[in-house]
């Protein structure tokens, strides 16, 4: 069966710095991979997906994630955090259409 | 992109009646979609796939008749939560796939937050 971990439930970044978010999954063959972003209240948007290719993907708002098959992560990362990507952030891993969700890491902002 | 829409928004009910969530996809049609719940702080379980024209697919502990699935048409699917109890409050959300410059993708709703008093 196939899961997500995301091992920080929540973090704190100063407005400019650098982020990484943590993804660990697991799945018996090539995963399709994503991050997902969801401001409070809201549903989801795509940030990026990893399917098959180059293993650093760039995504939209900035974002990449670096796919890395043999520490099956996907961590994503953002060079100069803005107040507006302040939300909370879901890995994802699919084998088809059903995607399994991580956990969630819920970024906070500070001036 | 491909565009998603979920109604109501917002909805609140008595205990013991039953609520529809409307799933529409505005722009594309949508022969599967899919549903979600989102606990508070928590992440999305997939609860079931809506399938046009035929049976939902359920997910394991998920009961087929307390949620009612059904997808009449290429671009509408609806969630009823039959006899709604507090413990079914909670956040829902639909998906849908189209296909994009990237490939086949997952586009989802605005979510529904259903709250039971």
């Amino acid at each position: 069966a196939q899961s997500v971990t995301q091992p920080d439930i929540h973090i704190t970044v100063s407005e400019g710095a650098s982020l990484e978010l943590r993804c660990n999954y697991s799945y018996g063959a090539t995963p399709y991979l994503f991050w997902y972003v969801q401001s409070p209240g809201q549903g989801l948007q795509l940030l990026l997906k990893y399917f098959s290719g180059d293993t650093l993907v760039q995504g939209i708002k900035g974002f990449e994630a670096e796919f890395k098959r043999s520490q099956s992560s996907f961590n994503l990362r953002k060079p100069s955090v803005h107040w507006s990507d302040a939300a909370e952030y879901f890995c994802a891993v699919s084998g088809n259409e059903k995607l399994t969700f991580g956990t969630g890491t819920r970024l906070t902002i500070i001036p | 992109g491909a565009v998603v829409s979920q109604h109501p928004s917002w909805v609140i009910c008595k205990s013991g009646t039953s609520v529809k969530i409307e799933c529409r996809s505005l722009d594309f049609q949508a022969t599967t979609m899919f549903w979600y719940r989102q606990f508070p702080k928590q992440s999305l379980m997939l609860m079931a796939t809506s399938n046009e024209g035929s049976k939902a697919t359920y997910e394991q502990g998920v009961e087929k008749d307390k949620f009612l699935i059904n997808h009449a048409s290429l671009t509408l699917s609806t969630l009823t939560v039959t006899s709604a109890h507090p413990e079914d409050s909670s956040f829902y959300i639909c998906s849908a796939p189209s296909w994009t410059s990237g490939g086949r993708e997952l586009f989802f709703g605005e979510g529904s937050r259903l709250t039971v008093l």
